[in-house]
Protein backbone atom coordinates (compact mmCIF):
# COMPACT_ATOMS: atom_id res chain seq x y z
CA UNK A 1 0.00 0.00 0.00
CA UNK A 2 1.04 3.53 -0.50
CA UNK A 3 0.19 4.32 3.51
CA UNK A 4 2.42 5.45 6.19
CA UNK A 5 4.35 2.18 7.35
CA UNK A 6 5.59 2.05 10.90
CA UNK A 7 8.38 -0.59 12.39
CA UNK A 8 7.93 -2.13 14.68
CA UNK A 9 4.26 -2.43 15.50
CA UNK A 10 5.21 -3.76 18.96
CA UNK A 11 8.13 -3.25 21.22
CA UNK A 12 8.69 -4.68 24.30
CA UNK A 13 11.67 -3.47 26.14
CA UNK A 14 13.07 -3.20 29.99
CA UNK A 15 13.60 -0.15 31.54
CA UNK A 16 16.36 2.01 31.03
CA UNK A 17 17.21 0.63 27.74
CA UNK A 18 16.92 2.58 24.30
CA UNK A 19 14.41 2.21 21.45
CA UNK A 20 14.46 3.07 18.06
CA UNK A 21 10.67 3.60 16.65
CA UNK A 22 10.83 3.83 12.71
CA UNK A 23 8.13 6.12 10.26
CA UNK A 24 7.84 5.60 6.79
CA UNK A 25 5.75 8.78 5.35
CA UNK A 26 3.73 8.84 2.16
CA UNK A 27 5.65 8.86 -0.76
CA UNK A 28 5.74 12.84 -1.67
CA UNK A 29 4.49 13.90 1.63
CA UNK A 30 7.16 16.52 2.68
CA UNK A 31 6.12 17.13 6.14
CA UNK A 32 6.31 14.06 9.66
CA UNK A 33 4.93 14.52 12.53
CA UNK A 34 5.30 12.01 15.59
CA UNK A 35 3.17 11.74 18.27
CA UNK A 36 1.95 9.37 20.88
CA UNK A 37 -1.20 8.13 22.71
CA UNK A 38 -1.06 6.75 25.86
CA UNK A 39 -4.03 4.77 27.78
CA UNK A 40 -6.83 6.24 28.07
CA UNK A 41 -4.91 9.89 27.04
CA UNK A 42 -5.31 12.09 23.88
CA UNK A 43 -3.54 12.11 21.19
CA UNK A 44 -0.19 14.43 22.03
CA UNK A 45 2.32 16.33 19.82
CA UNK A 46 5.83 15.33 19.90
CA UNK A 47 7.63 16.40 16.65
CA UNK A 48 7.18 18.01 13.88
CA UNK A 49 9.61 18.01 10.35
CA UNK A 50 9.51 19.70 7.30
CA UNK A 51 11.98 17.78 4.53
CA UNK A 52 14.73 17.14 7.44
CA UNK A 53 14.57 19.86 9.54
CA UNK A 54 12.74 19.75 12.64
CA UNK A 55 11.09 23.60 13.37
CA UNK A 56 8.86 22.56 16.19
CA UNK A 57 10.39 19.81 18.93
CA UNK A 58 8.10 21.52 21.81
CA UNK A 59 6.16 18.09 22.38
CA UNK A 60 9.27 16.33 23.00
CA UNK A 61 8.77 15.08 26.99
CA UNK A 62 12.24 15.16 28.33
CA UNK A 63 15.76 15.30 26.36
CA UNK A 64 15.78 11.66 26.30
CA UNK A 65 13.91 11.91 23.45
CA UNK A 66 15.40 12.81 20.47
CA UNK A 67 14.45 12.50 16.34
CA UNK A 68 15.78 12.71 12.96
CA UNK A 69 14.61 12.75 9.21
CA UNK A 70 17.18 11.79 6.40
CA UNK A 71 16.73 12.13 2.88
CA UNK A 72 12.88 13.75 3.54
CA UNK A 73 11.77 10.66 3.97
CA UNK A 74 12.28 8.18 6.78
CA UNK A 75 12.37 9.18 10.27
CA UNK A 76 13.61 7.82 13.42
CA UNK A 77 12.32 8.35 17.26
CA UNK A 78 14.50 7.24 19.91
CA UNK A 79 14.10 7.22 23.41
CA UNK A 80 17.31 6.78 25.54
CA UNK A 81 17.14 4.72 29.10
CA UNK A 82 13.14 4.04 29.20
CA UNK A 83 11.07 4.71 31.29
CA UNK A 84 7.28 2.89 31.97
CA UNK A 85 5.89 6.03 31.55
CA UNK A 86 7.42 5.95 28.09
CA UNK A 87 4.39 2.92 27.50
CA UNK A 88 2.52 4.25 24.75
CA UNK A 89 1.23 3.92 21.18
CA UNK A 90 3.60 5.98 19.32
CA UNK A 91 2.18 7.60 16.03
CA UNK A 92 3.79 8.78 12.98
CA UNK A 93 1.76 11.00 10.46
CA UNK A 94 2.45 12.92 6.73
CA UNK A 95 0.74 15.74 5.14
CA UNK A 96 2.46 16.98 1.55
CA UNK A 97 3.53 20.19 3.32
CA UNK A 98 2.06 22.50 6.00
CA UNK A 99 0.25 26.03 4.50
CA UNK A 100 2.32 28.32 4.58
CA UNK A 101 1.60 30.74 8.03
CA UNK A 102 1.21 29.38 11.17
CA UNK A 103 -2.75 28.80 11.14
CA UNK A 104 -2.97 27.58 8.10
CA UNK A 105 -5.52 28.87 5.67
CA UNK A 106 -7.14 25.74 4.75
CA UNK A 107 -5.52 23.71 2.58
CA UNK A 108 -5.54 19.67 1.29
CA UNK A 109 -1.46 20.58 2.07
CA UNK A 110 -2.37 20.30 5.78
CA UNK A 111 -4.50 16.83 6.07
CA UNK A 112 -2.41 14.20 8.06
CA UNK A 113 -2.60 10.74 7.21
CA UNK A 114 -1.20 8.23 10.43
CA UNK A 115 0.61 5.24 10.25
CA UNK A 116 -0.58 1.89 12.18
CA UNK A 117 1.43 3.18 15.36
CA UNK A 118 4.12 1.42 17.37
CA UNK A 119 3.07 -0.40 20.96
CA UNK A 120 5.80 0.59 23.25
CA UNK A 121 5.71 -1.28 26.51
CA UNK A 122 8.47 -0.34 28.76
CA UNK A 123 8.90 -3.16 31.93
CA UNK B 1 -9.05 25.82 28.60
CA UNK B 2 -7.89 22.93 27.12
CA UNK B 3 -7.58 24.22 23.25
CA UNK B 4 -9.84 21.45 21.55
CA UNK B 5 -12.93 19.83 23.81
CA UNK B 6 -15.58 17.33 22.47
CA UNK B 7 -18.76 16.49 24.39
CA UNK B 8 -17.19 12.87 26.23
CA UNK B 9 -19.99 10.62 25.68
CA UNK B 10 -20.08 7.43 25.66
CA UNK B 11 -22.54 8.58 22.75
CA UNK B 12 -25.34 4.98 22.14
CA UNK B 13 -27.52 5.62 18.95
CA UNK B 14 -30.03 3.25 17.68
CA UNK B 15 -28.70 1.75 14.38
CA UNK B 16 -30.11 3.93 11.33
CA UNK B 17 -30.14 6.89 13.76
CA UNK B 18 -28.27 10.37 13.46
CA UNK B 19 -25.12 10.66 15.87
CA UNK B 20 -24.10 14.12 16.49
CA UNK B 21 -20.61 14.80 17.73
CA UNK B 22 -19.73 18.51 19.46
CA UNK B 23 -16.47 19.95 19.53
CA UNK B 24 -14.91 23.30 20.29
CA UNK B 25 -11.88 25.00 20.65
CA UNK B 26 -10.05 27.77 21.99
CA UNK B 27 -7.67 29.66 19.43
CA UNK B 28 -10.38 31.92 17.30
CA UNK B 29 -7.39 32.04 14.29
CA UNK B 30 -7.67 28.76 13.54
CA UNK B 31 -8.70 27.57 9.71
CA UNK B 32 -8.33 23.74 9.31
CA UNK B 33 -10.73 21.30 11.32
CA UNK B 34 -10.47 17.89 10.87
CA UNK B 35 -12.87 14.56 12.32
CA UNK B 36 -11.13 11.37 12.75
CA UNK B 37 -12.08 8.21 13.52
CA UNK B 38 -10.47 5.50 15.30
CA UNK B 39 -12.09 2.16 16.09
CA UNK B 40 -10.40 -0.20 19.68
CA UNK B 41 -6.58 -0.66 18.91
CA UNK B 42 -6.79 1.38 15.24
CA UNK B 43 -4.46 4.49 14.64
CA UNK B 44 -6.93 7.26 13.78
CA UNK B 45 -8.33 7.55 10.16
CA UNK B 46 -8.96 11.01 8.45
CA UNK B 47 -13.07 11.17 7.91
CA UNK B 48 -13.65 14.75 7.11
CA UNK B 49 -11.74 18.16 6.79
CA UNK B 50 -13.50 21.64 6.85
CA UNK B 51 -11.87 25.06 6.20
CA UNK B 52 -15.17 27.32 5.87
CA UNK B 53 -18.00 28.39 7.62
CA UNK B 54 -21.00 25.88 6.60
CA UNK B 55 -21.65 22.58 5.84
CA UNK B 56 -19.73 20.09 3.84
CA UNK B 57 -21.22 16.70 3.32
CA UNK B 58 -19.47 13.66 2.47
CA UNK B 59 -21.35 10.07 1.87
CA UNK B 60 -23.41 9.99 5.30
CA UNK B 61 -20.68 12.71 6.88
CA UNK B 62 -21.90 15.91 7.35
CA UNK B 63 -19.57 18.19 8.75
CA UNK B 64 -20.39 21.87 10.46
CA UNK B 65 -18.13 24.25 10.54
CA UNK B 66 -18.74 27.64 12.90
CA UNK B 67 -15.81 30.20 13.12
CA UNK B 68 -17.37 32.68 15.18
CA UNK B 69 -18.75 30.62 17.61
CA UNK B 70 -15.50 28.29 17.45
CA UNK B 71 -17.51 25.25 17.17
CA UNK B 72 -17.43 22.11 15.01
CA UNK B 73 -19.50 19.16 15.03
CA UNK B 74 -20.41 15.88 12.80
CA UNK B 75 -23.15 14.20 12.06
CA UNK B 76 -23.29 10.70 11.14
CA UNK B 77 -26.57 9.98 9.00
CA UNK B 78 -27.64 6.09 8.91
CA UNK B 79 -25.64 4.93 11.89
CA UNK B 80 -24.30 1.28 11.48
CA UNK B 81 -22.92 -1.05 13.75
CA UNK B 82 -19.53 -0.23 11.43
CA UNK B 83 -19.59 3.01 12.96
CA UNK B 84 -18.92 2.70 16.11
CA UNK B 85 -15.54 3.88 17.28
CA UNK B 86 -13.91 6.84 18.96
CA UNK B 87 -14.41 10.19 16.80
CA UNK B 88 -11.53 12.80 17.19
CA UNK B 89 -12.02 16.51 16.44
CA UNK B 90 -8.13 18.37 15.75
CA UNK B 91 -7.40 21.46 14.94
CA UNK B 92 -4.63 23.13 13.17
CA UNK B 93 -1.93 25.08 15.19
CA UNK B 94 0.80 26.26 14.61
CA UNK B 95 1.64 23.15 12.24
CA UNK B 96 0.44 20.45 14.43
CA UNK B 97 -2.62 18.92 15.11
CA UNK B 98 -4.29 19.72 18.89
CA UNK B 99 -6.79 16.89 19.37
CA UNK B 100 -9.96 16.46 21.57
CA UNK B 101 -9.80 13.74 23.90
CA UNK B 102 -13.07 11.68 21.91
CA UNK B 103 -16.28 10.98 21.56
CA UNK B 104 -16.95 7.04 21.70
CA UNK B 105 -19.76 6.21 19.75
CA UNK B 106 -21.68 3.16 20.42
CA UNK B 107 -24.47 2.00 17.07
CA UNK B 108 -26.93 -0.57 18.65
CA UNK B 109 -28.20 -3.02 16.09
Amino acid sequence: GAGVSQSPSNKVTEKGKDVELRCDPISGHTALYWYRQSLGQGLEFLIYFQGNSAPDKSGLPSDRFSAERTGGSVSTLTIQRTQQEDSAVYLCASSLGPESGAQGRGSLDNEQFFGPGTRLTVL
Amino acid sequence: QKEVEQNSGPLSVPEGAIASLNCTYSDRGSQSFFWYRQYSGKSPELIMSIYSNGDKEDGRFTAQLNKASQYVSLLIRDSQPSDSATYLCAVWNDYKLSFGAGTTVTVRA
